[in-house]
């Protein structure tokens, strides 16, 4: 699986949209880019994933560029219940389904 | 509403005294995997049962063991703890194996080790 770039940490004023990077710029054609969460002390969470479109669901907005090599989260109205560390992975559709958490963002939502 | 259940919470055991960490699921999944995750780290898969093959990644020490006796339970067995054993345990569940069916987490399992 590529390797992901996240920056350590972000802040983000409560309302607003939080916006997360992520550098995959050695992602293959067949690889998906997934965003999971972990808020403290829980499991984390699978927020959303795409491929080569960009994909919204009821939590979030990914935005992949089109040459694939770096995506953004879109969190649209930040609550201070998203202040997480926030994960993306690249990973082959096909094969086992192994998750290798890298690092990861820590998003602070700031009254 | 169906979840990933992990009991206990949280599990203290002394250095070397076995210990069992147990997850139950009511998803159904047929797949269900155990991640350790030590202080300020990512989660790190140690195995994955579908449905009864068991399969261990390379790097997890003989140590940890597991099994799955019936769809909806998992146990991870510590055999002989260390204190570098000290950490979050998470179970997680999945219909299937493929890469892209996701993952549904529990709330994890504290591991102190004195």
């Amino acid at each position: 699986d590529a390797k992901t770039t996240q920056p350590p940490s972000m802040d983000c004023a409560e309302g607003r949209a939080a916006n997360l990077p992520c550098n995959h710029s050695t992602i293959s054609g067949n690889e998906y880019v997934y965003w999971y969460r972990q808020i403290h002390s829980q499991g984390p969470q699978y927020i959303i994933h795409g491929l080569k479109n960009n994909e919204t669901n009821e939590m979030a907005s990914l935005i992949i560029t089109e040459d694939r090599k770096s995506s953004t989260l879109i969190l649209p109205h930040a609550t201070l219940r998203d202040t997480a560390v926030y994960y993306c992975i690249v990973r082959v559709a096909s094969g086992a389904n192994n998750l290798f958490f890298g690092t990861g963002t820590r998003l602070t939502v700031i009254p | 509403d169906a979840m990933v259940i992990q009991n206990p919470r949280y599990q203290v055991t002394q250095f070397g005294k076995p210990v069992t960490l147990s997850c139950s699921q009511t998803l159904n999944h047929n797949v269900m995997y155990w991640y350790q995750q030590k202080s300020s780290q990512a989660p790190k898969l140690l195995f994955h049962y579908y449905d009864k093959d068991f399969n261990n990644e390379a790097d997890t020490p003989d140590n940890f063991q597991s099994r799955r006796p019936n769809t909806s339970f998992c146990f991870l067995d510590i055999r002989s703890p260390g204190l570098g054993d000290a950490a979050m345990y998470l179970c997680a569940t999945s219909r299937d194996p493929t890469a892209t069916d996701t993952q549904y987490f529990g709330p994890g399992t504290r591991l102190t080790v004195l």
